[in-house]
This record gives structure tokens, sequence and C-alpha cells, in this order.
């Protein structure tokens, strides 16, 4: 799988967008980008996931680079529940063997 | 929230004592996985299952071991635990059943401690 690089920390203003950005040079044609929260104390939560079109659901939006070397995941309007670790996962899809690479991601904390 | 318990939630035990953890799920999902947690380390897989008596190794595999005799079922056994496996234990689950919906969903962990 390959290796994703993000910012160890971040801040944002409650209410205004959080950007989170991950770089993954690396990434090849099979692999898809995932993201997951973990929020103090808790089990790591999905949040979404893509290949190179951008994808939006309930929680967030994800901006995949044409090139696909880096992406950004957006939560639109952050609230202090989102204050959490956030991890960028990049994994090809192999049936048989679906362990996901946890780094060390990044600290967002929303500031009220 | 995807139907994961793991039991118990908390265990503090002493070294070279049997422990074994549990995850349970009501989704009916063929692949289940233990997974670590330490500070600075992130998350690292254990064991993982595709199916009923099926299991393979994940990279931090030593010292443990898994059995999965129903799909509901998955359980982390620590022969004699040390207090190197002092930890904060994620069962997940996935049900790989295709590009949109193949994704790993966790349960609310079990944090042990070896004295």
């Amino acid at each position: 799988d390959a290796k994703t690089t993000q910012p160890t920390s971040m801040d944002c203003a409650e209410g205004r967008a959080a950007n989170l950005p991950c770089n993954h040079s690396t990434i090849s044609g099979n692999e898809y980008v995932y993201w997951y929260r973990q929020i103090h104390s808790q089990g790591p939560q999905y949040i979404i996931h893509g290949l190179k079109n951008n994808e939006t659901n309930e929680m967030a939006s994800l901006i995949i680079t044409e090139d696909r070397k880096s992406s950004t995941l957006i939560l639109p309007h952050a609230t202090l529940r989102d204050t959490a670790v956030y991890y960028c996962i990049v994994r090809a899809r192999n049936f048989g063997n679906e362990k996901l690479t946890f780094g060390t991601g990044t600290r967002l904390t929303i500031i009220p | 929230d995807a139907g994961i318990t793991q039991s118990p939630r908390h265990k503090v035990t002493e070294t070279g004592t049997p422990v074994t953890l549990r995850c349970h799920q009501t989704e009916n999902h063929r692949y289940m996985y233990w997974y670590r947690q330490d500070p600075g380390h992130g998350l690292r897989l254990i064991h993982y299952s595709y199916g009923v008596k099926d299991t393979d190794k994940g990279e931090v595999s030593d010292g443990y071991s898994v059995s999965r005799s129903k799909t509901e079922d998955f359980l982390l056994t620590l022969e004699s635990a040390t207090s190197s496996q002092t930890s904060v234990y994620f069962c997940a689950i996935s049900s790989s059943g295709g590009v949109s919906t193949d994704t790993q969903y966790f349960g609310p962990g079990t944090r042990l401690t070896v004295l």
C-alpha cells in the first residue's frame, strides 16, 4: 500500500470548513483513498473513500487531484464534535487481505 | 453504527495469565479483524478472518492466537499475557461485497492492562 503524509495537527474555527490534506505521491492505479477518524478513546469511524472522482456523503467531501497524488477531506461546517484524529489511508482492493494501514494521522481541533 | 460489540471493555490481568477477548457482530459480515493501538504506532493488524475457521496473521501476530467458529464471533487469545501486550484492542468487520460497500467498521475497543 502506498505511503501517506499528513500534517500532524490543524485547528479550525467552529462553523468553518475544515480542509485536511493528504499526500500520496506513490499511489498506484488500483489503490483507493480512504478517510477514517478517531474521536478520543473510541474506535475509528469510516468517513469516505474514493478512487479518482470526487466523492461526497453526509459527513464530508473528498477531493482527489487529477494526478491522484494528493487529496483533501472537507468537513463543510465543522462542529466541536469533529475534533478527532483523521487518518488518510491508501490501499488496493486485494480480496483476502484487506488490512488497513493506519499512520499517525492529523489531529484536528475545532476551536469555539 | 455497525452492530459490533467487544467484551470485556476493560481488563486488568497479571503477566503469564491467559486472556481472551471477544468480538461479536450482528451484520453477518464475512471479514473480521483484530487491531491493537499503542501511542506512536497507530493501529496495527494482529490477525484477521475471511470466513468461519479461516484466519491469517497480520503484522504483529506473535503472542496472539484467534479462532472463529461461527460468523458472528471472533476471539483473540493471549496465551500468556506480557506487559508489552498492554494496549487498546479494536475489532473491525467488513463485508467486502463490492466497490462501494467495502469498508471496515470498528468496535468500541477493549482496554487491556497487563501488570
